[in-house]
């Protein structure tokens, strides 16, 4: 049974900081997404990693993919409030005729302080 | 262009009543998924389909049904409902490619008392 955990969990951080969220998961695979929830809301795609070594910025984003380590990041450069969501990642470990069945992690709630 | 458009936003259900939750999707997408997401937690995979009359189970799919009969519509059933079942439900449809991310509906909100 694939496990795909989230570390940390909550975080709180302050405006203007850097931080790093980890997505580990048990099962190979090489397609992982990176989603952001923001509360009451639905779900926002952020990130679609492809392959090992994949990496994707977008603003002060930045997502990254190691397959043999089973280990992807979300880093965030100099937080902003308008960071403050909750973040998934979820790994897909379907075969490529059976439509992408995602496992999401716990979910990190990411709060960020003025 | 809509997305995915999910009916109704909330819903307040006695024990053992049944509903059908409805998702519908305007991208002329093949794959389409369920999933239910408990307060603070991921979301869990109920049921999917690959396109039109295929459809087979996810995860936590005890205590619900799927249908699909048309590529645009793909109806959730819960049948005797129990309080187990309160949840957030999230439809969710895919291009024809594993490139491609997941396009989520808004949710429907669930209570059964």
């Amino acid at each position: 049974e694939l496990k795909v955990e989230q570390n940390p969990l909550f975080l709180s951080m302050q405006e203007g900081k850097n931080y790093t969220i980890y997505c580990n998961y048990s099962t190979t695979s090489d397609r992982l997404y990176w989603y952001r929830q923001d509360p009451g809301k639905s779900l926002e795609s952020l990130f679609v990693l492809l392959s090992n070594g994949a990496v994707k910025q977008e603003g002060r984003l930045m997502a990254s993919l190691d397959t043999k380590a089973r280990l992807s990041t979300l880093h965030i450069t100099a937080a902003v409030h308008d960071l403050s969501a909750t973040y998934f990642c979820a790994v897909d470990i379907s075969k490529e005729t059976s439509g992408s069945r995602l496992t999401f992690g716990e979910g990190t709630q990411l709060t960020v302080n003025p | 262009n809509a997305g995915v458009t999910q009916t109704p936003k909330f819903r307040i259900l006695k024990i053992g009543q049944s509903m059908t939750l409805q998702c519908t999707q305007d991208m002329n997408h093949n794959y389409m998924y369920w999933y239910r997401q408990d307060p603070g937690m991921g979301l869990k995979l109920i049921y999917y389909s690959v396109g039109a009359g295929i459809t087979d189970k996810g995860e936590v799919p005890n205590g619900y049904n799927v249908s699909r009969s048309t590529t645009e519509d793909f109806p959730l059933r819960l049948e005797l409902a129990a309080p187990s079942q309160t949840s957030v439900y999230f439809c969710a449809s895919r291009g024809p490619t594993r490139n491609q991310p997941q396009h989520f509906g808004d949710g429907t909100r669930l209570s059964i008392l």
